[in-house]
């Protein structure tokens, strides 16, 4: 079993709808990161969380530390939001990242 | 724009032979990971350096091997190459080297095919 677990793997949307994705960990974690991957490959950080909810535009991030659980979510959907999302937690005081599988989401006009 | 520069951005090459690719930092920025990213595996964790010094390993093969210079660039050497190294490879940065609000800034990444 993986550590992080996202679900769904792929999802498709209309233009303009809410969008959740989630992610579920099984490590002690000290932050969780959203990143998003476009098609050309490239990564940018969204958020880093540790507890509560964050919100920039429409995207906003909110993590449950004790059910090991975040959520991230997308306010009126745009075909620009088409990417990859990927969850992703620093293992207890460790640097590095330890990955989910990514959700590749795709917003249809 | 992250900051984070990689060389090359491609990079195609034979079974058995060596590469070096190639990351510098965000200005500031003292930590450097290197990950792998293959269709079949994801994302993973490949080496962590701070300052110059090893800090964390993660699932990084014998064959493969990397440095921080005094100038706090990386270079990630991947030698004896399979086609099952063939991946983007993402170095990104961060100020510090604990997890702690330690948000990480990561490069475009270098595509390798092995051939």
């Amino acid at each position: 079993k993986n550590e992080v677990e996202q679900s769904p793997q792929n999802l498709t949307a209309q233009e303009g709808e809410f969008i959740t994705i989630n992610c579920s960990y099984s490590v002690g974690i000290s932050a969780l990161h959203w990143l998003q991957q476009h098609p050309g490959g490239g990564i940018v950080s969204l958020f880093m969380l540790s507890s509560g909810k964050k919100k920039h535009g429409r995207l906003i991030a909110t993590i449950n530390i004790q059910e090991k659980h975040s959520s991230l979510h997308i306010t009126a959907s745009h075909p620009r939001d088409s990417a990859v999302y990927i969850c992703a937690v620093s293992p207890g005081s460790q640097g590095n990242l330890i990955f989910g599988k990514g959700t590749k989401l795709s917003v249809k006009p | 724009d992250s900051g984070v520069t990689q060389t090359p951005k491609h990079l195609i090459t034979a079974t058995g032979q060596r590469v070096t690719l190639r990351c510098s930092p965000r200005s500031g920025d003292l930590s450097v990971y290197w990950y792998q990213q293959s269709l079949d595996q994801g994302l993973q964790f490949l080496i962590q350096y701070y300052n110059g010094e090893e800090r964390a390993k993660g699932n990084i093969l014998e064959r493969f091997s990397a440095q921080q210079f005094p100038d706090l660039h990386s270079e990630l050497n991947l030698s004896s190459l399979e086609l099952g190294d063939s991946a983007l490879y993402f170095c990104a940065s961060s100020v510090e080297w604990t997890s702690a609000y330690n948000e990480q800034f990561f490069g475009p990444g270098t595509r390798l095919t092995v051939l």
